[in-house]
Order: C-alpha cells, then sequence, then structure tokens
C-alpha cells in the first residue's frame, strides 16, 4: 500500500485554466503539507493542515486554495494557471513527537507543466 | 530566511569511497533530518538528530550535529552506485510547525 498517493503524477495545460491535485495518507498521522520544488531542486512549503485545521499558509497567492475534507486527504485547487505555476509539487504527511516533527512520508510528486 | 545551506552543491565521487555533506542552518532547532531524493521521485526520510544528540549512525550513514555552530554533516560510507541521488538536510525549527529544506547535494557515484 502506497502510504502517501497524490494524483494525477503528470499535468500539462494551457496558462488560464483551473486545476486540482489530489493527496491521500493511511498512515493515521494529524499533519499533511504542500511542498513545490522548482527547477533548482529548491523546496518550499506552501500549506500545511493538522486534522482538517489550516496551520501554515505560507503566502501563496490566493489562486492556490488547499482544501482538507479529513484528515487523510489534502487537496490543493489552482485557479487561472500561470507559466510560473510549473514545477513539481509534493503531498506530506508527519506525525509530531515531544522532539518536533518527526520524518515527513513524502507522495511522488505532481509535475504541473503549464503552457 | 531559516534556509538551510548545503555544502557541496554537486560531488562526485568513485563507488567504495565516503561522500561527506554538510548543512548549515540559521534558527534553534528541534531536530534536523536528512532525505534523498532519486531523480524524478518524492524525498525520503533516512535520519533524524534531535538538538540535544552529537551524532548518530544509521547503516552507513553517519550524521554529526553542532548546535553551536548550526552545522551538520551526513557522512555516506563505502558508497555504491545506488546512492546517486540529491540528499536534502531539512531543519524543525522551534515555534515553526514545518521543516525547511535546504536547496540540496547532487551526489554521483561513478562505478
Amino acid at each position: 500500500d502506497t502510504a502517501v498517493s497524490q494524483t494525477p503524477k503528470y499535468l500539462v495545460t494551457q496558462m488560464g485554466n483551473d486545476k486540482s491535485i489530489k493527496c491521500e495518507q493511511n498512515l493515521g498521522h494529524d499533519t499533511m503539507y504542500w511542498y513545490k520544488q522548482d527547477s533548482k531542486k529548491f523546496l518550499k512549503i506552501m500549506f500545511s493542515y493538522n486534522n482538517k485545521e489550516l496551520i501554515i499558509n505560507e503566502t501563496v497567492p490566493n489562486r492556490f486554495s488547499p482544501k482538507s475534507p479529513d484528515k487523510a486527504h489534502l487537496n490543493l485547487h489552482i485557479n487561472s494557471l500561470e507559466l510560473g505555476d510549473s514545477a513539481v509539487y509534493f503531498c506530506a504527511s508527519s506525525q509530531e513527537g515531544a522532539a518536533g516533527f518527526y520524518g515527513y512520508t513524502f507522495g511522488s510528486g505532481t509535475r504541473l507543466t503549464v503552457v | 530566511s531559516q534556509q538551510g545551506e548545503e555544502d557541496p552543491q554537486a560531488l562526485s565521487i568513485q563507488e567504495g569511497e565516503n561522500a561527506t555533506m554538510n548543512c548549515s542552518y540559521k534558527t534553534s532547532i528541534n531536530n534536523l533530518q536528512w532525505y534523498r531524493q532519486n531523480s524524478g521521485r518524492g524525498l525520503v526520510h533516512l535520519i533524524l538528530i534531535r538538538s540535544n544528540e552529537r551524532e548518530k549512525h544509521s547503516g552507513r550513514l553517519r550524521v554529526t550535529l553542532d548546535t553551536s555552530k548550526k552545522s551538520s554533516s551526513l557522512l555516506i560510507t563505502a558508497s555504491r552506485a545506488a546512492d546517486t541521488a540529491s540528499y536534502f538536510c531539512a531543519t524543525d525549527p522551534q515555534g515553526a510547525q514545518k521543516l525547511v529544506f535546504g536547496q540540496g547535494t547532487r551526489l554521483t557515484i561513478n562505478p
């Protein structure tokens, strides 16, 4: 069983379109994240949810809207796609312990290409 | 910025040699973690070292942490071709509720 699964794996779309990426984890973790990895491999957090509650919204344009229907799912909807949105988007989950957050479990990524 | 910095950005060695990667960061942390990313794949958690620990081992991996210098190193001993990947350090800054990643070191193991 895949621990963190995200779909689709590849997404090619035209500028101005609206698209969604879905993520599901079966680890029972309380916290889920969206990270964006740019062409230089730099990973930057976009959002995090803890048990369906938004915890982090890291100065992401309003065109990006996360939705967490339950603690096992965190979806990302993007309106009016722009060329600069092209990147790999990773979903991850984790559980917090006494010593901070333990290792994240990442999905395999969604490569978004806006043309 | 809380972003960590990794050094070197790229490292190419012969199979069997040891590989050392370094990471520096700026804030107080709960722990520091290392991840591996194979080309076109997601990140895989390798090892976590807590702020009150100085050294940790896992198989061929050895991680050190110097909180006074805000730096960490990852040593991979007896490297193999399968170790070819990008390696990222990630810090769990106190109070931040997130991991902050460096830009990674691209490691190539030549057969």
